[in-house]
């Protein structure tokens, strides 16, 4: 049982290119989210869904896309990287038991924008 | 606005010594709040979960406690080790919240020996 798994692990950009981040989960979780986790900052939420087909805006979703077509799988794309996107990107999906709730997190994406 | 505030935002302290760490929230309705560990360079993993009609729950040396009354937990961690090194993260769900969890900017606990 894999969990959640991210790809790449790490990552270096020319300001301008583009590229797309891989999140697959294998526990059938509805809900998966992407996040951006600077110093100090915490982790802020990119973008999440909440279902196959479907994705939503979250807290700093300017310049990044999502799609979610197949249901364990969750993209994250920067069509034109900057340099304030250098960031530690984590992608998490979430289950719900009644009242219970977790997240469960991959390792993380380390992307540095040059 | 639902916030979650987490203090003190870094402390060290002596290996073998106790600490708490502090969670204050607004968020409404409440549905559950979770602490979560996370070692440098990886993901967050899931300490302890308290719902709305827990006061405490230990697991190992990890304690955590709620009062939903004053919208605040506490993570009280007994006989720190060197492995206890890293941030903790206060994070609450709210009902019908969509997906959405509520993140706190996390602790960061250095343990020396």
């Amino acid at each position: 049982n894999a969990g959640v798994t991210q790809t790449p692990k790490f990552r270096v950009l020319k300001t301008g290119q583009s590229m797309t981040l891989l999140c697959a989960q294998d526990m059938n979780h509805e809900y998966m989210y992407w996040y951006r986790q600077d110093p100090g900052m915490g982790l802020r939420l990119i973008h999440y869904s909440v279902g196959e087909g479907t994705t939503a805006k979250g807290e700093v979703p300017d310049g990044y896309n999502v799609s979610r077509l197949k249901k364990q799988n969750f993209l994250l794309g920067l069509e034109s990287a900057a340099p304030s996107q250098t960031s530690v990107y984590f992608c998490a999906s979430r289950m719900d038991r009644g009242s219970i709730t977790e997240a469960f997190f991959g390792q993380g994406t380390r992307l540095t924008v040059v | 606005k639902n916030q979650v505030e987490q203090s003190p935002q870094s402390l060290i302290i002596l290996e073998g010594k106790n600490c708490t760490l502090q969670c204050n929230y607004t968020v409404s309705p409440f549905s559950n709040l979770r602490w979560y560990k996370q070692d440098t360079g990886r993901g967050p993993v899931s300490l302890t979960i308290m719902t709305f009609s827990e006061n405490t729950k230990s697991n190992g040396r990890y304690t955590a406690t709620l009062d939903a009354d004053t919208k605040q937990s506490s993570l009280h961690i007994t006989a720190s080790q060197l492995s206890d090194s890293a941030s903790y993260i206060c994070v609450v769900s709210a009902i019908g919240s969509q997906g959405n969890l509520i993140f706190g900017k996390g602790t960061k606990l250095s343990v020396k020996p």
